[in-house]
């Protein structure tokens, strides 16, 4: 069974940074497209970024492109998101989420259980 | 950047047909996926590419897309399906493709 195991959500100021992992298992990694979701409290899902399954592609949400930076350890079967420059409105339980396909268009066809970050003083 | 328009809300009785809609300008030349999530578990695929189920979703769950309007159509509505549904696409001509529904709250009466 595929499973996505997200880590690194925590307590962070504003101005800070964190990097998030998803440790992924039960599917070949590298043959598969991933992104991060995100849920803010009592909001809709957002989508974050995404990451062809070569590592060769990354796709940003407006709202973070030029803070947050998506990475893949293939050989590690590891998905990543540096995040830098955190806004309270960054605050949101952040999903991993293996695509259907190696590259867009995507969907997401299996999603972790989430790991929350939180961002205020 | 693309919007996807998804009521707020859309309230069934039981054994009844739920119809929840997805708006967006010429959204039928676009894939749809859409997804249910209930509070605390993980988002699950219900469908993809407008009309096709992953496996394991039931017959029940089933979809189409024309015009400026994806629908997502529930049949013979359940307790155990009371969620928010979201629809999604992959808009290839922007630099930010990745786009959401806001989400519909489906609640079963």
């Amino acid at each position: 069974e595929v499973q996505l195991l997200e880590s690194g959500g925590s307590l962070v100021q504003p101005g800070g940074s964190l990097r998030l992992s998803c440790e992924a298992s039960a599917f070949i990694f590298n043959k598969y497209a991933m992104a991060w979701v995100r849920q803010a409290p009592g909001k809709g899902l957002e989508w974050v970024s995404a990451i062809s399954a070569s590592g060769g592609s990354t796709y940003y949400a407006a709202s973070v492109q030029g803070r947050f930076i998506i990475s893949r350890d293939n050989s590690k079967n590891t998905l990543y998101l540096q995040m830098n420059s955190l806004r309270a409105d960054d605050t949101a339980v952040y999903y991993c989420a293996k695509a259907r396909r190696p590259q867009p268009p995507l969907s997401f066809d299996f999603w972790g259980q989430g790991t929350l970050l939180t961002v205020s003083s | 950047s693309y919007v996807l328009t998804q009521p707020p809300s859309v309230s069934v009785a039981p054994g009844q047909t739920a119809t929840l809609t997805c708006g967006g300008n010429h959204i039928g030349r676009k894939s749809v996926h859409w997804y249910q999530h209930r509070p605390g578990q993980a988002p699950i695929l219900v469908i993809y590419e407008d009309r096709d189920r992953p496996s394991g979703i039931p017959e029940r769950f089933s979809g189409s897309n024309s015009g400026d309007t994806a629908t997502l159509t529930i049949n013979w509505v359940g307790a155990g399906d009371e969620a928010d549904y979201y629809c999604q696409v992959w808009d290839t001509s922007s630099d930010h493709p990745g786009v959401f529904g806001g989400g519909t709250k489906l609640t079963v009466l």
